[in-house]
C-alpha cells in the first residue's frame, strides 16, 4: 500500500524555523510530483507548495513565497518543507500529498499523509 | 487566482438519501477538478479526479459531473460512513485552490 508519513511538526516561536519531512513508500517516488497542503484549526484546505518529480520545478502560494522552500531527495524517497520566518497564521496541520499521474505538470492528489501539526506561538 | 465556490456549506441528510454538492469555478478550468472527503481529525481522502473519474477503491455511489464551470458531486444513496466534509479543488493552474467545503451531517 502506498504510504506517506510526515514528521517535523511542533511548537515554534514567531519568526522561527521548522523543517517538515514526508517519507514515501511503495511507489516510484521520482516519477511523481509532491505537494504540501495545510489546514488551519477549524478551517478548510489550503495548497502550499508543489515540486515536480525531478525536483526541477517548484510552485508556491503567494503567502509563503520567500519564506518556505520545498525540496526532495529522491534517493531517500522524501520531500521536505523548510519553513522560515514563521507567523501565527502559519499554524495548521500540514499534509503531504502525492500527484495522481506520473510526470505531469499539474494534477490532482491521490494519496495523502496523516499530517503533522505546526503551532506558531510565543 | 481561480475561486472555487461550494454550495451548500452544510446539509443534513438521512441514510439512503441522494445528496448533491455543487462547486463553481470563477473561470473555465476544463475538467481539471477533484473532490476529496475528510472526516473529523483525519486526513483528506481522494474521491474523484478529472471531474468524473473515480479514484481506485471509491464506491460507485459517488459520481462527479460537469456543466461548463459548474461541477457536482453526487452520492446516490448516503451511507453512515459518508458523513464528512467534502472539498472540491481545481488543478487547471497555480495556485491550486480548494472550495470552502460542504459538511454533510446526519438528519
Amino acid at each position: 500500500e502506498v504510504q506517506l508519513l510526515e514528521s517535523g511538526g511542533g511548537l515554534v516561536q514567531p519568526g522561527g524555523s521548522l523543517r517538515l519531512s514526508c517519507a514515501a513508500s511503495r511507489f516510484t517516488f521520482s516519477n511523481y510530483a509532491m505537494s504540501w497542503v495545510r489546514q488551519a484549526p477549524g478551517k478548510g484546505l489550503e495548497w502550499v507548495s508543489r515540486i515536480t518529480g525531478s525536483g526541477d520545478s517548484t510552485y508556491y502560494t503567494d503567502s509563503v513565497k520567500g519564506r518556505f522552500t520545498i525540496s526532495r531527495d529522491n534517493s531517500k524517497n522524501t520531500v521536505y518543507l523548510q519553513m522560515n520566518s514563521l507567523r501565527a497564521e502559519d499554524t495548521a496541520v500540514y499534509y503531504c500529498a502525492k500527484g495522481g499521474a506520473p510526470e505531469t505538470l499539474i494534477d490532482a492528489f491521490d494519496i495523502w499523509g496523516q499530517g503533522t501539526m505546526v503551532t506558531v506561538s510565543s | 487566482d481561480i475561486q472555487m465556490t461550494q454550495s451548500p456549506s452544510s446539509l443534513s441528510a438521512s441514510v439512503g438519501d441522494r445528496v448533491t454538492i455543487t462547486c463553481r469555478a470563477s473561470q473555465g478550468i476544463r475538467s481539471w477538478l477533484a473532490w476529496y472527503q475528510q472526516k473529523p481529525e483525519k486526513a483528506p481522502k481522494s474521491l474523484i479526479y478529472d471531474a468524473s473519474s473515480l479514484q481506485s477503491g471509491v464506491p460507485s455511489r459517488f459520481s462527479g459531473n460537469q456543466s461548463g464551470t459548474d461541477f457536482t458531486l453526487t452520492i446516490s444513496s448516503l451511507q453512515p460512513e459518508d458523513f464528512a466534509t467534502y472539498y472540491c479543488q481545481q488543478y487547471y493552474n497555480y495556485p491550486l485552490t480548494f472550495g470552502g467545503g460542504t459538511k454533510v451531517e446526519i438528519k
